[in-house]
């Protein structure tokens, strides 16, 4: 079936180490994204990529890194420098052409990130 | 710029009540609208959309006009079940936006028997 593969759901991590968390797709879809979502905060944008070898920073960038290098993967990096890293991170992706389901976001069952 | 605002939570109801979560929102040109689901643990999953002012969005016994006079796009539902408890996002996206939407904080919402 077609969807979003968010590796791992849980992961711990100390203070001052760097983690990478694995988004993959198999839509065919050209953009996808990052969210960080914290409780009552809704979910903040963090990256976004339209196309490969191509991304922007969101409204929360500070603290993460991404790549883009294939369409159907878009790895987020936490680093050290992101002063407050726990939380439930969701990748998503969207179709970029016209039609019914341009802007639809189709997500992942995100990544729990605890920081130790 | 674009903003979306919807009812603070945490919504407690009865099996079988009537729904109403509240979203408003603020927008150059035409958005288009969204309401998402998110389970305990899970991440989000479309629920209904609507594109243009006037349509109306349904799925699952859920529904949601795009109103532009009053910028709103109330969710509704006639008669809740215990397995629509979740939290429930509104989000736009942007006439003209390289297509990342703009979340509301979710309205979480608790079906009791």
């Amino acid at each position: 079936d077609g969807g979003i593969t968010q590796s791992p759901k849980y992961l711990f991590r100390k203070e001052g180490q760097n983690v990478t968390l694995s988004c993959e797709q198999n839509l065919n879809h050209d953009a996808m994204y990052w969210y960080r979502q914290d409780p009552g905060q809704g979910l903040r944008l963090i990256y976004y990529s339209q196309i490969v070898n191509d991304f922007q920073k969101g409204d929360i960038a500070e603290g993460y890194s991404v790549s883009r290098e294939k369409k159907e993967s878009f790895p987020l990096t936490v680093t050290s420098a992101q002063k407050n890293p726990t939380a439930f991170y969701l990748c998503a992706s969207s179709s970029t052409g016209t039609g019914g389901n341009t802007g639809e976001l189709f997500f992942g069952e995100g990544s729990r990130l605890t920081v130790l | 710029g674009n903003s979306v605002t919807q009812m603070e939570g945490p919504v407690t109801l009865s099996e079988e009540a009537f729904l109403t979560i509240n979203c408003t929102y603020t927008a150059t040109g035409y958005p288009s609208l969204f309401w998402y689901v998110q389970y305990p643990g899970e991440g989000l999953q479309l629920l209904l959309k609507a594109t243009k002012a006037d349509d109306k969005g349904s799925n699952k016994g859920f529904e949601a006009t795009y109103r532009k006079e009053t910028t709103s796009f109330h969710l509704e539902k006639g008669s809740v079940q215990v397995s629509d408890s979740a939290v429930y996002f509104c989000a736009l996206r942007g006439y003209g936006s390289q297509g990342n939407l703009i979340f509301g904080k979710g309205t979480k919402l608790s079906v009791k028997p």
